[in-house]
């Protein structure tokens, strides 16, 4: 089957770092990727891992675990616009169209 | 420069009445997907099409059709929308099915059902 699994809602402070965990299971796995989705908004890619380690863009970076079946999204110096929902996906096999299979979100609530 | 644009950005439909979404894409990219999602949900991917070449998702009802008649626009056509239908549908386009293509999503429509 498919799994992938991140918490329903974190909260953090301005300024400080958040990480947002995913673990996964699936049939295939051709990457992982990461999008932020504001309320009533597209999503928005943030970052794409396929091999284990870290990937690190400005305040965000991403980290993966392959033989854990593990990503998580660190976001530093928090600010007031990084309130959204985070989603982890994790692609599929070229066989299975590419697809995006995604978790549910972790609704981010970033306060004062 | 909007790349992938859908419209209208809300709809509202009765219930039964057929209903049709449109997406069209400015990137000139090969695969283009329709996603429902759902309040609190994640997007669940209801078809693909590489170029011409559509794929359903086991599990998308026979109520969801989809046509592609270029490269440009995808359709979604809802043939007898049920309250169940109400979503965000997203529309989502990459340039190939390899492993690091990003998937850009338009701003979606958010379908109401009476």
């Amino acid at each position: 089957g498919q799994n992938i699994d991140q918490p329903t809602e974190m909260t953090a402070t301005e300024g400080a770092i958040v990480q947002i965990n995913c673990t996964y299971q699936t049939s295939g796995f051709n990457g992982l990727f990461w999008y932020q989705q504001h309320a009533g908004e597209a999503p928005t890619f943030l970052s794409y891992n396929v091999l284990d380690g870290l990937e690190e863009k400005g305040r965000f970076s991403s980290f993966l675990s392959r033989s854990k079946g593990y990503s998580y999204l660190l976001l530093k110096e928090l600010q007031m616009k990084d309130s959204a929902s985070y989603l982890c996906a994790v692609r599929g096999l070229y066989n299975q169209g590419g697809k995006l299979i995604f978790g549910q979100g972790t609704e981010l609530s970033v306060k004062p | 420069d909007a790349m992938v644009i859908q419209n209208p950005r809300y709809q509202v439909t009765q219930f039964g009445k057929p209903v049709t979404l449109s997406c069209s894409q400015t990137l000139n990219h090969n695969v283009m997907y329709w996603y429902q999602q759902k309040s609190s949900q994640a997007p669940k991917l209801l078809f693909h099409y590489y170029d011409k070449d559509f794929n359903n998702e086991a599990d998308t009802p026979d109520n969801f059709q989809s046509r592609r008649p270029n490269t440009s626009f995808c359709f979604l056509d809802i043939r007898s929308p049920g309250l169940g239908d109400a979503a965000m549908y997203l529309c989502a386009t990459s340039r190939d099915f390899l492993p690091r293509e990003t998937q850009y999503f338009g701003p979606g429509t958010r379908l109401l059902v009476l």
